[in-house]
């Protein structure tokens, strides 16, 4: 079955931190760069990160950058994402999403986990 | 940035009635590099369209996307119950960036 699903989100207080994970099935994990995109409660949708197919690149949202960490393990079909640093507005459910190949579009996405940043 | 409006807010159909949601860019991008998605409460967005009209695999032909420049349209010619949910449209052009939304509603 084709599908990607996150795990890891929890209630953490303001400036620790928190690893997601994203157990990727179905298809050939290695092939494809793959994202996190992030959406507030009762918010739309903001991408967060994207990491190379091979794990050479990655690219942040302004917001994240020197805080968020993303990762990959392509033996075992799972993406991280490493959180630091996290704070109020970092509060959102955080889907992981398969790119398309060619451009950065998701063709796949997960449901999500819930991290809550509050005291 | 770029950053992208979507209109109206809210739509308020019935089931067999043509949906057009619009999404405006503040600057051109690259290629026609738009994409729309659809959303149900707590589960997965869901690809329609990328390329500003092309359909996702195993999208039915009632979803049409068209558009260039700063300005595309998603249409459904005949809503379905199962089309009521939030759309989003997302650019590729120029990094990543998604507009705030549309909810199509039962009327």
């Amino acid at each position: 079955q084709v599908q990607l699903v996150e795990s890891g989100g929890g209630v953490v207080q303001p400036g620790r931190s928190l690893r997601l994970s994203c157990a990727a099935s179905g298809f050939t994990f290695s092939l494809y760069g793959m994202h996190w995109v992030r959406q507030a409660p009762g918010k739309g949708l903001e991408w967060v990160a994207m990491i190379s197919a091979d794990g050479s690149n990655n690219y942040y949202e302004d917001s994240v950058k020197g805080r968020f960490i993303i990762s990959r393990d392509n033996s075992k079909n799972t993406l991280y994402l490493q959180m630091n640093s996290l704070r109020a507005e970092d509060t959102a459910v955080y889907h992981c999403a398969k790119g398309s190949g060619v451009a950065w579009y998701f063709d796949l996405w997960g449901r999500g986990t819930l991290v809550t940043v509050s005291s | 940035e770029i950053v992208l409006t979507q209109s109206p807010g809210t739509l308020s159909l019935s089931p067999g009635e043509r949906a057009t949601l619009s999404c405006r860019a503040s600057q051109s991008f690259r290629s026609n590099y738009l994409a729309w998605y659809h959303q149900k409460p707590g589960q997965a967005p869901r690809l329609l369209i990328y390329g500003a009209s092309s359909r996702a695999t195993g999208i039915p032909d009632r979803f049409s996307g068209s558009g260039s420049g700063t300005d595309f349209t998603l249409t459904i010619s005949r809503l379905e119950p199962e089309d009521f949910a939030v759309y989003y449209c997302q650019q590729y052009g120029g990094s990543v960036t998604f507009g705030g939304g549309t909810k199509v509603e039962i009327k």
